[in-house]
C-alpha cells in the first residue's frame, strides 16, 4: 500500500482562511520534505523538516516522528497559495534510497 | 546560487527513438536522482547516483539507464522510447544521501508518440 498518505486530496478555501494539510507515513523515515507545485510547474521546496516545527512566513510545518505524521499549516490563505502541496519522506537509514512522495493535496483559494 | 538545471525542457520523440535527458547541478552534491511524475501515480524514483560511476536502481528502472561521468552531470537515457514513457521527468540532487535536503530541477516534459 501507499507508504505516504496525504489528506485531504483537495481543499477549497476562501481567501483569508487557514488550512491544515496532513501527511501520514507507514514506514520509518530519515527525513521529510514539503513541496509546492503549480500545474505543469516545478517543485518548490517549502520545508526540510525531519522532526519538530518550522516556520516560514504564513507556513508552518510540524513533524512528529513517533506518531508517523507531518502537517503543513497555511494561515491567512491567499489566491497565490493555489496549487498542489506534496510531502515526501526519505526511506533510507544510513544511505540514500530516494524520496517517497504522497499524491498531494490540491489547494484552491478563491477571492 | 544553488541550482539544478535540466535540458531540454520539452521534448517530443517517436516510439523507438533514443532519448537523452540531461541534468546539471552547481553545488558539488554527491547524490543525484531521477524521478518521473504521472497523474494518479505521483513522483516515482527511477535511479539514484551516489557519485561518479556509482548508480543504483530505484523503484521503476525498467526501460531506463543512467550515466554519471562527472559529479555535476547526471544523464537519463531511454533506449528505444515507448509511449508509456511519456511523462514529466525531474532531476534532483542532495549533498549526500539520506539525511540531506533534495533540490529539484524544473523538469523535462517528454512526449513519446
Amino acid at each position: 500500500g501507499q507508504q505516504v498518505q496525504q489528506s485531504p486530496a483537495s481543499l477549497v478555501l476562501q481567501e483569508g482562511e487557514n488550512a491544515e494539510l496532513q501527511c501520514n507515513f507507514s514506514t520509518s523515515l530519515n527525513s521529510m520534505q514539503w513541496f509546492y507545485q503549480r500545474p505543469g510547474g516545478s517543485l518548490v521546496s517549502l520545508f526540510y523538516n525531519p522532526s519538530g516545527t518550522k516556520h516560514s512566513g504564513r507556513l508552518t510545518s510540524t513533524t512528529v516522528i513517533k506518531e508517523r505524521r507531518s502537517s503543513l499549516h497555511i494561515s491567512s490563505s491567499q489566491t497565490t497559495d493555489s496549487g498542489t502541496y506534496l510531502c515526501a519522506l526519505e526511506r533510507g537509514n544510513n544511505y540514500a534510497q530516494g524520496l517517497t512522495f504522497g499524491l498531494g493535496t490540491r489547494v484552491s483559494v478563491f477571492p | 546560487d544553488m541550482k539544478v538545471t535540466q535540458m531540454p525542457r520539452y521534448l517530443i520523440k517517436r516510439m523507438g527513438e533514443n532519448v537523452l535527458l540531461e541534468c546539471g547541478q552547481d553545488m558539488s552534491h554527491e547524490t543525484m536522482y531521477w524521478y518521473r511524475q504521472d497523474p494518479g501515480l505521483g513522483l516515482q524514483l527511477i535511479y539514484i547516483s551516489y557519485d561518479v560511476d556509482s548508480n543504483s536502481e530505484g523503484d521503476i528502472p525498467k526501460g531506463y539507464r543512467v550515466s554519471r561521468k562527472k559529479r555535476e552531470h547526471f544523464s537519463l537515457i531511454l533506449d528505444s522510447a515507448k509511449t508509456n514513457q511519456t511523462s514529466v521527468y525531474f532531476c534532483a540532487s542532495s549533498l549526500y544521501g539520506g539525511i540531506y535536503e533534495q533540490y529539484f530541477g524544473p523538469g523535462t516534459r517528454l512526449t513519446v508518440l
